[in-house]
């Protein structure tokens, strides 16, 4: 089955600076790769996604990188504001049947003011 | 829209108890998932059905862990006898056919199991 690995762990920034968050997979019939933003005791919240047709998606503030020859992709926060701080999850669909969603472990991220 | 429900959000146990979650998913939504999301770590799926069929439970701990959609709408995941280590937050997830892949999710349902 797919595996997703997310790097890093914690991420601490100083606010108004930019922060990365990167995730490899390992299907490469994996053709839709979202990220999820869960503050504390909240549920999982869709911030942006990105399917295997394009190469980068924009959103404001947040971009997502895919290079599906590397099998990674990105997500990219500009100028972090202190509600950015939460936990990110990458996540990779293969379709099909059985097409459940597997997640990265989640990268902690925290806007120093 | 409503969202996804679920209860309830929070539950406190002895091991060897029972324990079950239910969830009601957006409307129309034929995809249902519950995922198990130990503390700092990603969500991992359990189950998916897809309208009351099951399409994926290998990960599911089947000595212990069971959940049914009778009539293609709610469902009810189960844990008896419950463990330690199955002290997490239970998401139910549903997803429809306009966005393949795209998850929503409920509120979770906060298990302790002392």
């Amino acid at each position: 089955g797919e595996n997703v690995e997310q790097h890093p762990s914690t991420l601490s920034v100083q606010e108004g600076d930019s922060a990365v968050i990167k995730c490899t997979y390992s299907d490469s019939a994996s053709n839709y790769f979202p990220w999820y933003k869960q503050e504390l005791g909240k549920r999982p919240q869709l911030i942006i996604d990105i399917r295997s047709n394009v190469g980068e998606k924009k959103d404001q503030r947040i971009a997502v990188t895919l290079n599906k020859t590397a099998k990674h992709f990105s997500l990219h926060i500009t100028e972090t504001q202190p509600e950015d701080s939460a936990v990110y999850f990458c996540a990779a669909w293969t379709g099909g049947g059985a097409d459940g969603l597997t997640f990265g472990k989640g990268t902690h991220l925290i806007i120093q003011p | 829209e409503a969202g996804v429900a679920q209860s309830p959000r929070y539950k406190i146990i002895e091991k060897r108890q029972s324990v079950a979650f239910w969830c009601n998913p957006i409307s129309g939504h034929a995809t249902l998932y519950w995922y198990q999301q130990i503390l700092g770590q990603g969500p991992k799926l359990l189950i998916q059905f897809q309208n009351n069929g099951v399409v994926d439970d290998s990960q599911l701990p089947k000595d212990r862990f069971s959940a049914e959609r009778l009539k293609g709408v709610d469902s009810t995941l189960k844990i008896q006898p419950a463990k330690l280590e199955d002290s997490a937050v239970y998401l139910c997830a549903s997803s429809g056919a306009r966005s393949a892949g795209e998850l929503f999710f409920g509120e979770g349902s906060r298990l302790t199991v002392l």
